[in-house]
């Protein structure tokens, strides 16, 4: 079957850095998007990597390593805003996404 | 705003109720996507439909219809619907459907109850 792991719930300190991982067994690999969703908002495109290796989006990177079937996110400068679920989703040879069930990230003061 | 509207925001209704989910892009996209996300679960894929046309249909029970009557609106119709169909119905769209890397962008979701 096809899977993505991503930890339940993290936390991390205003001002800090923080890394979520993402782990995927998928059919196929067409690209691996992470997407940001705050409490009762529609989720919102943060980065699409499909070579290994990582991606710089000011204070958002995502790296992508295809042989191990890994991702991370890593948040800079951690602001309050930033606490939101991160969703990890892959795309399969058959063009569907198959997602993750999301990091909750609390951002403390 | 991500250009896609859902209404109505919140819904609650009985298991003997008919009522309707409304999408409309305004991105002058050609798929658009329903899925349900329930609490600490992956997001599950329900209906694509590209160019107006279905082309999955994810094991769906019967009680979820779906309707797409132009390229920009999506409904979803909702009837005789059990508890455990209570969460958070999202729909999406993305210029096309099919090609690598093609972003979805999502509406901000209708959250329904079911009594």
């Amino acid at each position: 079957g096809q899977n993505i792991d991503q930890p339940t719930e993290m936390t991390a300190t205003e001002g800090a850095i923080v890394q979520i991982n993402c782990t995927y067994q998928t059919s196929g690999f067409n690209g691996l998007f992470w997407y940001q969703q705050h409490a009762g908002e529609a989720p919102t495109f943060l980065s699409y990597n499909v070579l290994d290796g990582l991606e710089e989006k000011g204070r958002f990177s995502s790296f992508l390593s295809r042989s191990k079937g890994y991702s991370y996110l890593l948040l800079k400068e951690l602001q309050m805003k930033d606490s939101a679920s991160y969703l990890c989703a892959v795309m399969d040879s058959n063009y569907q996404l198959i997602w993750g069930a999301g990091t909750k990230l609390i951002i403390k003061p | 705003e991500t250009g896609v509207t859902q209404t109505p925001r919140h819904l609650v209704m009985g298991m003997t109720n008919k009522k309707s989910l409304k999408c409309e892009q305004h991105l002058g996209h050609n798929a658009m996507y329903w899925y349900k996300q329930s609490a600490k679960k992956p997001l599950e894929l329900m209906f694509v439909y590209n160019f107006k046309e279905q082309t999955e249909n994810n094991s769906v029970p019967s009680r979820f219809s779906p309707e797409c009557p132009n390229s920009s609106h999506l409904f979803l119709h909702l009837h005789t619907l059990q508890p455990e169909d209570s969460a958070l119905y999202l729909c999406a769209s993305s210029q096309d459907r099919g090609g690598g890397g093609e972003t979805q962008y999502f509406g901000p979701g209708t959250r329904l109850l079911v009594l």
